[in-house]
């Protein structure tokens, strides 16, 4: 079945550490997004990137990275985690051109302690 | 700042009623307006989308109505039905291409 895939689902973390969550798309969506999900704050952007190659900053990108080597896959790394960014990440991705809805993953969670 | 606002933090209605969620927003140079409904442990999905040359779009028991002039959207659903319950989170966005920005999600109880 088309569409995006996360990894891991769920995952927690010390402190400190590395972390990448994974995103690939199988749609051939140019653009590309990470949100955060966090209670009485809605889904907010942390980076995003409207074609291979580029990427942006969105609403809250302290503290994370992304890369776009390539259409499918846009990683998202916490270079050293805090336990603020726990929370629930989505990626999405939509077709450039015009209007169009932005297709979203599963989600991963992330616990940092 | 948030430029997109959902005021209701939770609603009710009884099955077979009207299910109407707000959202507004402060940005005038959004021009496109997504609907999404999420259950828990589950990605948001689209529901239904307007952008500001229209001011209603309708998919069958949805409806989303554009105010520019008071830089309100709302989202009918009707009848409303059990399966219905989830959150809703309203976005917009400026231009093709841009980011979207989301409010902070309605929870949407459809009481049997």
């Amino acid at each position: 079945i088309a569409g995006i895939t996360q990894a891991p689902t769920s995952q927690i973390l010390a402190a400190g550490r590395r972390m990448t969550l994974r995103c690939t798309q199988d749609m051939r969506h140019n653009a590309m997004y990470w949100y955060r999900q966090d209670l009485g704050l809605g889904l907010r952007l942390i980076h995003y990137s409207n074609t291979a190659g580029t990427t942006g900053k969105g609403e809250v990108p302290d503290g994370y990275s992304v890369s776009r080597a390539n259409t499918d896959d846009f990683p998202l790394t916490l270079a050293s985690a805090v336990p603020s960014q726990t929370s629930v990440y989505f990626c999405a991705s939509r077709a450039q051109g015009g209007t169009g809805e932005l297709f979203f993953g599963e989600g991963s969670r992330l616990t940092v302690l | 700042d948030q430029q997109v606002k959902q005021n209701s933090p939770s609603l009710s209605v009884q099955e077979g009623r009207i299910s109407i969620l707000n959202c507004d927003y402060t940005n005038s140079m959004f021009d496109y307006f997504l609907w999404y409904k999420k259950y828990p442990a589950e990605g948001p999905t689209f529901l239904i989308s307007i952008s500001s040359i229209k001011d209603k779009n309708e998919d069958g028991r949805f409806t989303v109505f554009l105010n520019k002039s008071a830089k309100h959207l709302s989202l009918h659903i009707v009848p409303s039905q059990p399966g219905d319950s989830a959150v809703y989170f309203c976005a917009a966005s400026a231009g093709s291409g841009n980011q979207f920005y989301f409010g902070t999600g309605t929870s949407l109880t459809v009481i049997p």
